[in-house]
């Protein structure tokens, strides 16, 4: 199984400021032949199912606001919030669908400062 | 706009049988890949399986042995069901379609690839 390890855990981040979230990915999920990373990141919040915003590590999905952005190829991607708003407090995932078993990151907590 | 909801009882005795249907509005079952996602009360996300329109399917290997995903695209349906289930068993189940083609430039390739509309989750306790 590729295991996905998130960080941090938990972030605070005052309004307007930027807020970044890493995922490493135990192997590759860069495929070769089409060069695209098989990398999603997910919102959840409370109560509520998790939403896609990013996929293909860094195209977003439609309707998703542009202070959301992805970025990073191989192992290592990250998940940017370049001005946080009130309601982006939620926990983020990222996810492999390189290979199943499909697997997530443990997933972090976003609050406001 | 896609809409998945599930159903089927809250409350599964251990060792027992637990079963789910999501039933799919405002689009087909056909030529996509639909899965179920699980969600431990205050925990992260597993993926349970999917299965393809056609009736193909690919399990999680911890869930494998317990494990029956089926289709009824007639109802516009998709079922789960696990056996012997324990108190680890108790999550919230999420049915959820995956994304199942992108094209480019050269042509359009089938999935299943990100996971892009979920049902609202439907919370299942096993316990006696």
């Amino acid at each position: 199984d590729i295991v996905m390890t998130q960080s941090p855990d938990s972030l605070a981040v005052s309004l307007g400021e930027r807020a970044t979230i890493n995922c490493k990915s135990s192997q590759s999920v860069l495929y070769s032949s089409n060069n695209k990373n098989y990398l999603a990141w997910y919102q959840q919040k409370p109560g509520q199912p998790p939403k896609v915003l990013i996929y293909w590590a860094s195209t977003r999905e439609f309707g998703v606001p542009d202070r959301f952005s992805g970025s990073g190829s191989g192992t290592d991607f990250t998940l940017t919030i370049s001005s946080l708003q009130a309601e982006d407090v939620a926990v983020y995932y990222c996810q492999q669908y390189y290979s199943t078993p499909y697997t997530f990151g443990q997933g972090t907590k976003l609050e406001i400062k | 706009q896609v809409l998945l909801q599930e159903s089927g009882p809250g409350l599964v005795k251990p060792s027992e049988t637990l079963s789910l249907t999501c039933t799919v509005s405002g689009g087909s079952i056909s030529s996509y890949y639909w899965s179920w996602i699980r969600q431990p009360p205050g925990k992260g996300l597993e993926w349970i399986g999917y299965i393809y329109y056609s009736g193909s399917t690919n399990y999680n290997p911890s869930l494998k042995s317990r494990l029956t995903i089926s289709v009824d695209t007639s109802k516009n349906q998709f079922s789960l069901t696990l056996s012997s289930v324990t108190a680890a068993d108790t999550a919230v189940y999420y049915c959820v379609r995956d994304q199942s083609s992108y094209c480019s430039g050269g042509g359009c390739s089938v999935g299943p690839y990100y996971f892009d509309y979920w049902g609202q989750g439907t919370l299942v306790t096993v316990s006696s």
